[in-house]
Parts: structure tokens; C-alpha cells; sequence
């Protein structure tokens, strides 16, 4: 089983309607992330969560909201849908801080497989 | 000036080429740095991870850091169909650090 799921995979919504993208993770981490990738954008940064009362906005927030329903969950939300939120959206998270060697990065993110929305 | 910047491609090299991928960063603070690869329709997963300057080997992966000149690259020799995957750099300045992302550059190996 995959460490950081998302569903839906695919999903077809039209302009205006609520949408509700959700991700989980067993692999124990604190912090979670949410970005989007659109073809030449690359990858932008929505909203990330430090821990569960912990909610920050990313370079690309307006238009999203999340949630952060536990450790293990975090949820994107589009409280009304516009075209140009087509794109495809993934969920992160990461380690955080702690002790040990400074040579071994806690910030490394590990992807779930993605979510492709299209909004009509 | 982008704090990271990447090429996107497409390159397009045959099977068995040594291939050579790169970035620049304009944050001489920067000390980690990673390269990820993305298949299609996949998330992104880490590659490889560098800690300051020097090189990495990882199998038929090599990952160098040039800081003086603010530039890493990734090597894949004997370079196979199954490597075809936008690869992208990423950096920070801590290990707990947000990560600054290249937009990646896709690759094609030519069977």
C-alpha cells in the first residue's frame, strides 16, 4: 500500500461547485503539504501544516482552504470551482525536525500519486 | 531572478548515452540538495540527496554540487528507456527547511 494516498485520482467538476481533495499518510510524518503542478508552472505550494493546530498559506492560497483533520490527514478544499484551477494537485509530507547528523535532510518530501482535476 | 532554475527540454538521447541534467540557484545559502524523479501521471519521488558541496554516486547515478558557481547536476550513465521521466532539482538552506523546486526537465531515452 502506497504511504501517502490521495483521492480521488481523477476528478470532473464544473465551475462553482464545492470539491473536496483528501490525503493520507501512514508513514508517520508531521508535516504535510499541498501543491499544484501545471504544465511550465512547475510545481507551487498551496498550503502546508506543521502539525495538526499548525496551518500555513503557501505562494497560491486564494481560491483553497484545507484541513487538517489528524497527524496522518489533510484535506484541500476549492469552495467554488473555476477553470483555471484545472490542474494536477499533489499531497506531500516530510519528516520535520529533529537530532542527529546535520548531513541528513528532515525536509525531504515523499509525493502521493496525484490527483488530476479539470474543472469545466 | 528565479532562486532556481531549470531547463525544461524535452532532451531526447539514445539508449546507453551518459546523460547530464542541471540547475542553477541564484541563494548561495542553499546546502541541501535533492533531485527528484516523475514519472507521468506519478508523484515525484526523491532520487538522490546531497549535503553541501561534492559528488554522490548512487548505482548509474552521480549527483554534483558546484557551489562556488551555484550549479548541481545529475549524470545517468548507460542511460535506459525506463529512465524517460521529468526530473527535478530541489534545494534548501536547513535540513528542516522549505524546499525550493526547479520546474524539472523532461527526458527521453530513445530506445
Amino acid at each position: 500500500d502506497a504511504d501517502v494516498t490521495q483521492t480521488p485520482r481523477n476528478r470532473i467538476t464544473k465551475t462553482g461547485k464545492r470539491i473536496m481533495l483528501e490525503c493520507s499518510q501512514t508513514k508517520g510524518h508531521d508535516r504535510m503539504y499541498w501543491y499544484r503542478q501545471d504544465p511550465g508552472l512547475g510545481l507551487r505550494l498551496i498550503y502546508y501544516s506543521f502539525d495538526v493546530k499548525d496551518i500555513n498559506k503557501g505562494e497560491i492560497s486564494d481560491g483553497y482552504s484545507v484541513s487538517r483533520q489528524a497527524q496522518a490527514k489533510f484535506s484541500l478544499s476549492l469552495e467554488s470551482a473555476i477553470p483555471n484551477q484545472t490542474a494536477l494537485y499533489f499531497c506531500a509530507t516530510s519528516e520535520g525536525p529533529g537530532q542527529g547528523d546535520l548531513a541528513v535532510a528532515k525536509n525531504i518530501q515523499y509525493f502521493g500519486a496525484g490527483t488530476r482535476l479539470s474543472v469545466l | 531572478q528565479k532562486e532556481v532554475e531549470q531547463d525544461p527540454g524535452p532532451l531526447s538521447v539514445p539508449e546507453g548515452a551518459i546523460v547530464s541534467l542541471n540547475c542553477t540557484y541564484s541563494n548561495s545559502a542553499f546546502q541541501y540538495f535533492m533531485w527528484y524523479r516523475q514519472y507521468s501521471r506519478k508523484g515525484p519521488e526523491l532520487l538522490m540527496y546531497t549535503y553541501s558541496s561534492g559528488n554522490k554516486e548512487d548505482g548509474r547515478f552521480t549527483a554534483q554540487v558546484d557551489k562556488s558557481s551555484k550549479y548541481i547536476s545529475l549524470f545517468i550513465r548507460d542511460s535506459q528507456p525506463s529512465d524517460s521521466a521529468t526530473y527535478l532539482c530541489a534545494m534548501s538552506v536547513g535540513r528542516d527547511d522549505k524546499i525550493i523546486f526547479g520546474k524539472g526537465t523532461r527526458l527521453h531515452i530513445l530506445p
